[in-house]
């Protein structure tokens, strides 16, 4: 079946950038029925959506966070990645790539989701 | 976008219903029927129990089940176990400019 796993620097400083990325297996980023999400979590707080990307390179952004965040593809590694820019404490949060069906509009498979710290 | 509006908690006893609301506005919940909801255990990916307001993905107990009226949506479960004490969080498509918004979250709790 296919599974999402997130790789990335667990603490990153203030001002930085914080860079993601989401390995799919079982299954194809090149998918056209899918889109491909990052959704974060702060602690002890609700989710976030933050953007998505299809295999195409066609991209949507959160408006809050659209000046800072890039998302991108790799269909050759079946990859995607997420970048976050000039971070602060509010960024530290679980970090989950997630599958979109297009058809239902509902994410239906989840990474285990990674924690990223903003600290110096 | 502002979150979806979800009571911070609710509770039951073994065996009994409780539902869970999710109210939003005209501009997400009211105007498509593009209503999710997922479980999430503690330190666990959040998991899809509804989508399209009504339908069950395959596997999942036909114990939990989903409504809409209005601009607010509404999840019940239905004989409730100990293994169902855990957060919930709904999501709705709210169009092109911000695609999905999620709720603030409800801990159910089995007394």
């Amino acid at each position: 079946q296919v599974q999402l796993q997130e790789s990335g620097p667990g603490l990153v400083k203030p001002s930085e950038t914080l860079s993601l990325t989401c390995t799919v297996s079982g299954g194809s980023v090149s998918s056209g029925s899918y889109y491909w999400s990052w959704i974060r979590q702060p602690p002890g707080k609700e989710l976030e959506w933050i953007g998505y990307i299809y295999y195409s390179g066609i991209t949507n952004y959160n408006p809050s966070l659209k000046s800072r965040v890039t998302i991108s593809v790799v269909t050759s590694k079946n990859q995607f990645s997420l970048k976050l820019s000039s971070v602060t404490a509010a960024d530290t949060a679980v970090y989950y790539c997630a599958r979109e069906d297009s058809a239902h509009d509902a994410f239906d498979i989840w990474g285990q989701g990674t924690m990223v710290t903003v600290s110096s | 976008q502002s979150a979806l509006t979800q009571p911070a908690s609710v509770s039951g006893s073994p065996g009994q219903s409780i539902t869970i609301s999710c109210t939003g506005t005209s501009s997400d919940v009211g105007s498509y029927n593009l209503v999710s909801w997922y479980q999430q255990h503690p330190g666990k990916a959040p998991k899809l129990i509804i989508y399209e307001v009504t339908k069950r993905p395959s596997g999942v107990s036909n114990r939990f089940s989903g409504s809409k009226s209005g601009n607010t949506a509404s999840l019940t479960i239905s004989g409730l176990q100990a293994e169902d004490e855990t957060d919930y969080y709904c999501c709705s498509y709210a169009g092109r400019s911000t695609p999905y918004v999620f709720g603030t979250g409800t801990k159910v709790t089995v007394l």
